[in-house]
């Protein structure tokens, strides 16, 4: 079974509105983190946020916030009041306590943001 | 955050050549390090852990003798790409963590565009 999971390959979104970038999981640690990175075309990946598998509050940076649903395991991404500098690949990963540190990424969504 | 340095950002080569790619953590020390694959529009596919001081840990289908990996300090890790073929052009990614728990962030480096033609 994939671990994570990015069912959108693409997402459009206007200008100045919000958006969110779905990411399901799957893991049996009990200890584990979410990541999600941006990436532009440019290659390089830009850390957004994290979520703790034990954080009892989702986690928010600035215009990202992480929707977690530990029961449904999942990390949507929700990224506020859009700009066309946001517009890139989005990838959602995980680090498990019990994997020596790797990452598993899921496929990406690539966001475009009209004007 | 930490920084990760990755050099070259991009290099072409001739078909039977060999690269090397450098890891760098600039400001901490990675006993860890991981090699990561991109191919345009996908996602990150893990190659190898590298692992300071000691052999790397190669993932299924990955050939350890066409990517030799050497961890020789806590602060670099090299990937040498040994007589590289056209269908060795991708983007190769390096990153290093603080520490090996699902909650520690990784911190990636800028990426190396290999072309061989």
């Amino acid at each position: 079974a994939q671990k994570i999971t990015q069912t959108q390959p693409g997402m459009f979104v206007q200008e100045k509105e919000a958006v969110t970038l779905d990411c399901t999981y799957d893991t049996s640690d009990p200890s584990y983190g979410l990541f999600w990175y941006k990436q532009p075309s440019s290659g390089e990946m830009i850390f957004l946020i994290y979520q703790g598998s034990y954080d009892q509050q989702n986690a928010t940076e600035g215009r990202y916030s992480l929707n977690f649903q530990k029961a449904r395991k999942s990390a949507n991404l929700v990224i506020s009041a859009s700009q066309l500098g946001d517009s890139a690949m989005y990838f959602c990963a995980m680090r498990e306590g019990n994997n020596a540190g790797k990452s598993t990424f899921g496929d990406g969504t690539t966001l475009t943001v009209k004007p | 955050g930490a920084v990760v340095s990755q050099h070259p950002s991009r290099v072409i080569c001739k078909s039977g050549t060999s690269v090397k790619i450098e890891c760098r953590s600039l400001d901490f020390q990675a006993t860890t390090m991981f090699w990561y694959r991109q191919f345009p529009k996908q996602s990150l596919m893990l190659m190898a852990t590298s692992n300071e001081g000691s052999k790397a840990t190669y993932e299924q289908g990955v050939e350890k003798d066409k990517f030799l990996i050497n961890h020789a300090s806590l602060t670099l890790s090299t990937l040498t790409v040994t007589s590289a073929h056209p269908e060795d052009s991708s983007f190769y990614i390096c990153s290093a963590s603080l520490g090996g728990g699902g909650n520690t962030e990784a911190f990636f480096g800028q990426g190396t565009r290999l072309t061989v033609v």
